[in-house]
């Protein structure tokens, strides 16, 4: 059983246009939350590192708002393109070994 | 240019043997992670070592074993007690000392297919 849940699975969406997706995680013994980008054929990378409750973070066109109260991170793209297509990966961690336990993921598939 | 690489890509093994699979590292990082993917399921971690010659079980270390014997390497071996071998398995390595609070690089993957 995980105890990182990502939600949905998989998404489409049309080029232009703005997701989001969630990850859950528990709330006690918050240490950081980490989102990875895993483009097909390539390594996964780190998008951000989030620690405090409330925190946002913004790369580009990409961001994230965190929750550690309710347990819960929203992921957002702003005006999706193809480039974007890629398996998003949260991961949540109690301690400051980097022990890390991922979701399974959301793969986001971006249409012209 | 500084990454982690390993290899190789693609493994094929038959029951019953032992497998090791490399990684190396040349950023410099002390800490290194071993992690398994299967489909449907997130990245589980198999071993982690934060220093040379010292390293830690994870989630899932039965039936995998790992040395740290220099700071740019951390091989897995992957025995024939693992029941469930072929998988995906991703290297990783981090820098800081707060390592939850910085991000892991990865390699590009050792895709293992027992038969």
């Amino acid at each position: 059983i995980l105890n990182v849940e990502q939600s949905p699975q998989s998404l489409h969406v049309q080029e232009g246009d703005s997701t989001n997706f969630t990850c859950s995680f528990p709330s006690s013994n918050f240490y950081a939350l980490h989102w990875y980008r895993w483009e097909t054929a390539k390594s996964p990378e780190a998008l951000f590192v989030m620690t405090l409750n409330g925190d946002e973070k913004k790369k580009g066109r990409i961001s994230a708002t965190l929750n550690t109260k309710e347990g819960y991170s929203y992921l957002y793209i702003k005006g999706s393109q193809p480039e974007d297509s890629a398996t998003y990966l949260c991961a949540w961690t109690t301690d400051s070994w980097g022990k890390l336990q991922f979701g399974a993921g959301t793969q986001v598939v971006v249409t012209p | 240019d500084g990454g982690i690489t390993q290899s190789p890509k693609y493994l094929f093994r038959k029951e019953g043997q032992n497998v090791t699979l490399s990684c190396e590292q040349n950023l410099n990082h002390d800490a290194m992670y071993w992690y398994r993917q299967d489909p449907g399921q997130g990245l589980r971690l198999i071993y982690y070592s934060q220093i040379v010659n010292d390293f830690q079980k994870g989630d899932i270390a039965e039936g995998y074993s790992v040395s740290r014997e220099k700071k740019e390497s951390f091989p897995l071996t992957v025995t024939s007690a693992q029941k469930n071998p072929t998988a995906f398995y991703l290297c990783a390595s981090s820098m800081k000392e707060d390592r939850g609070r910085y991000e892991q690089y990865f390699g590009p993957g050792t895709r293992l297919t027992v038969t």
